[in-house]
């Protein structure tokens, strides 16, 4: 594998059920993210890991709970979802950022398209 | 806060054409990113522009930065079908990118 790739490519949920998005990256960084791309609006950041520590978490419902276990490997965890959380969830990563005001060039997976029933 | 700016949000044009696309940005950063995005697929890095005066060019594509203007251009040149797509551009900040809202690009045969 290269790159970064998530699991599943798409998932169709119920507003009860519990689930899991998975990203892996093979680039050797150590920065991740989650963005949200919904229909007709901007790339929505959701959080940030700056090796293997959140560094961002914007004002993301308690229904989504990221982990970072290793700078490898980031997931979302979903749980009791609302059908407006569907959208197209992508995973990023990076360098990481160890300079303040400094960011670095980000590769995206393929993305996981999520619809909530 | 740092804030970035594209327009237009929507073009349409004509295979064969000339058209810009402008990215304008709030706080002073030095380097700057152009992604593509294809309808239902994720975002592909186009350019990185690392400091001011930088120009890259790719195909038809050529983007370049004014950092004392705060300002990126990304020209397409005698567009074809297969550049439509939408494109955004990033400035980077602590421990991210902040996004422009996309330049949606329709480019008819």
């Amino acid at each position: 594998e290269t790159g970064v790739t998530q699991t599943p490519r798409h998932l169709v949920m119920g507003m009860t059920n519990k689930k899991s998005l998975k990203c892996e990256q093979h680039l050797g960084h150590n920065a991740m993210y989650w963005y949200k791309q919904s229909a007709k609006k901007p790339l929505e950041l959701m959080f940030v890991y700056n090796f293997k520590e959140q560094t961002e978490n914007n004002s993301v419902p308690s229904r989504f709970s990221p982990e970072c276990p290793n700078s490898s490997h980031l997931f979302l965890h979903l749980h009791t979802l609302q059908p407006e959380d569907s959208a197209l969830y992508l995973c990023a990563s990076s360098q990481a950022s160890v300079e303040y005001g400094r960011s670095y060039e980000q590769y995206f997976g393929p993305g996981t398209r999520l619809t909530v029933t | 806060e740092l804030k970035v700016e594209q327009n237009p949000l929507f073009l349409s044009m004509q295979e064969g054409k000339n058209y810009t696309i402008y990215c304008n940005y709030s706080t002073t950063s030095d380097r700057l990113y152009w992604y593509r995005q294809d309808p239902g697929k994720s975002l592909e890095s186009l350019f990185v522009l690392l400091s001011n005066g930088a120009v890259k060019q790719e195909g038809r594509l050529m983007a370049s930065l004014d950092t004392k203007a705060r300002l990126s251009t990304l020209h397409i040149t005698a567009a074809v079908h297969d550049l439509s797509a939408t494109y955004f551009c990033a400035v980077p900040t602590n421990y991210q990118l902040i996004w422009g809202a996309g330049t949606k690009l329709i480019i008819k045969p």
